[in-house]
């Protein structure tokens, strides 16, 4: 089974444009959720989606949102870009939803917001 | 805010010894998972343990978890080289609606 893949892989974007990114799930996950990776922060939890509804969120502002599709994969968007928004975007799926399953992480994309 | 707080931050071991890294948390939680991080890559999952569970092992791997301290330690047995990462643990909060990390603890095992 193909593991969680993640595109692009590295971006670079000036302050105030906006950026999608990717996500396709491991084949008959439901659940994708989104984490954003800083040096300063750590690993912060931003929004979790199942079966195309955003069910949890995390502390982020509007600037970032999401959506999945029928087919699961996921997109996050994060408009207006600032300079901490540079960090590695990592996306994990699961099977059944909630953080009971085990989350299977991709390999991220690393934004750089110059 | 982070759920986790690890400790030590930091750890250098001689292949062959164990490496234990601790964790703890604030508030009430379902359960307790751990994740291995090589540079700045995705996480891989290495063990869940629940609330209700006290030990659990995976191989080389033994999980421990205290919830009146709110505090889980994770051992890893005859460390080899390969197990240089970064480790972090992860708790759900009790609405099980979000997982959260800690600061993760960065092992290097020198060869």
């Amino acid at each position: 089974k193909a593991g969680v893949t993640q595109t692009p892989r590295y971006l670079i974007k000036t302050r105030g444009q906006q950026v999608t990114l990717s996500c396709s799930p491991i084949s008959g996950h439901r659940s994708v959720s989104w984490y954003q990776q800083t040096p300063g922060q750590g690993l912060q939890f931003l929004f979790e989606y199942f079966s195309e509804t955003q069910r949890n969120k995390g502390n982020f502002p509007g600037r970032f949102s999401g959506r999945q599709f029928s087919n699961s994969r996921s997109e996050m968007n994060v408009s207006t870009l600032e300079l901490g928004d540079s960090a590695l975007y990592l996306c994990a799926s699961s099977f059944g939803g909630g953080f009971t399953d085990t989350q299977y992480f991709g390999p991220g994309t690393r934004l750089t917001v110059l | 805010s982070q759920q986790g707080e690890e400790d030590p931050q930091a750890l250098s071991i001689q292949e062959g010894e164990n490496a234990t890294m601790n964790c703890s948390y604030k508030t009430s939680i379902n359960n307790l998972q751990w994740y291995r991080q090589n540079s700045g890559r995705g996480l891989v999952h290495l063990i869940l343990i629940r609330s209700n569970e006290r030990e659990k092992h995976s191989g080389r791997l033994r999980v421990t978890l205290d919830t009146s301290k709110k505090s889980s330690s994770l051992l890893i047995t005859a460390s080899r080289a390969a197990d240089t990462a970064s480790y972090f643990c992860a708790t759900d909060t009790d609405a099980g609606n979000m997982l959260t990390f800690g600061g993760g603890t960065r092992l290097m095992v020198k060869p």
